[in-house]
């Protein structure tokens, strides 16, 4: 799927900050970050429409999002947590009710 | 509360022979759209099948599955499965904006 790109694809820190980037040429209104950790169905993180936060879930304060235009979105990482090792992934839509989400393949985050 | 549940965590069927994956769910919106996402290893959800229509079949794949709103039902189904098909397949609830519900996932492998 290279509709939608992310990176880094892989992604190894420390306590270090870092930033996943997210870009999507389907020309789509809404944007996602999902987390998967291991074993589970994604969970929402945030989601933005047409550049406004409309969802914040429950997310530690050390994830930052960013959505400097309708066509990316940014998410800041500030002094990972273990807890934080999972696969992060964006996802969009085109509109904002019962709309199918499309996916990018994801960035693997390890936390040492 | 809104929840969709995936009774079986993995399902072992051989190629060739049916397969049924079950979701059930639970919602007290009315306008609501369901989803089967499949993951292969590695890759990102992608959608399989999409219904917001009760009692009409969809199909995609060899994949067909009915929302059945009088038993709140959305069960996956394929009359012969191959080899291929072996991934991680979660049913999604979207209530409606984008509030979406996923399963736990059922892994389904298939044997030779």
């Amino acid at each position: 799927n290279t509709k939608i790109t992310q990176s880094p694809r892989y992604l190894i820190l420390g306590r270090a900050n870092k930033s996943l980037e997210c870009e999507q040429h389907l020309g789509h209104n809404a944007m996602y970050w999902y987390k998967q950790s291991a074993e589970k169905p994604p969970e929402l993180m945030f989601l933005y429409n047409l550049k406004q936060l409309i969802r914040n879930e429950t997310v530690p304060s050390r994830f930052i999002p960013e959505c400097p235009d309708s066509s990316k979105l940014l998410l800041h990482i500030s002094a990972v947590d273990p807890e934080d090792s999972a696969v992060y992934f964006c996802a969009s839509s085109q509109g904002f009710s019962n709309e199918r989400l499309f996916f990018g393949h994801g960035t693997k985050l390890s936390v040492l | 509360g809104d929840s969709v549940t995936q009774t079986e965590g993995l399902v072992t069927v051989t190629e060739g022979l049916p397969v049924k994956l079950n979701c059930t769910y639970q919602t007290t919106y009315l306008t609501i759209a369901f989803f089967w996402y499949v993951q292969y290893l590695n890759e990102a959800p992608q959608v399989l099948l999409k219904s917001s229509t009760d009692n009409k079949r969809t199909e995609h794949q060899g994949f067909h599955a009915t929302l059945h709103k009088s038993s709140s039902s959305f069960h996956l189904q394929k009359s012969s499965a191959q080899l291929s098909d072996s991934a991680l397949y979660y049913c999604a609830l979207n209530t409606g904006y984008q509030n979406f519900y996923f399963g736990k996932g059922t892994s389904l492998t298939v044997i030779p």
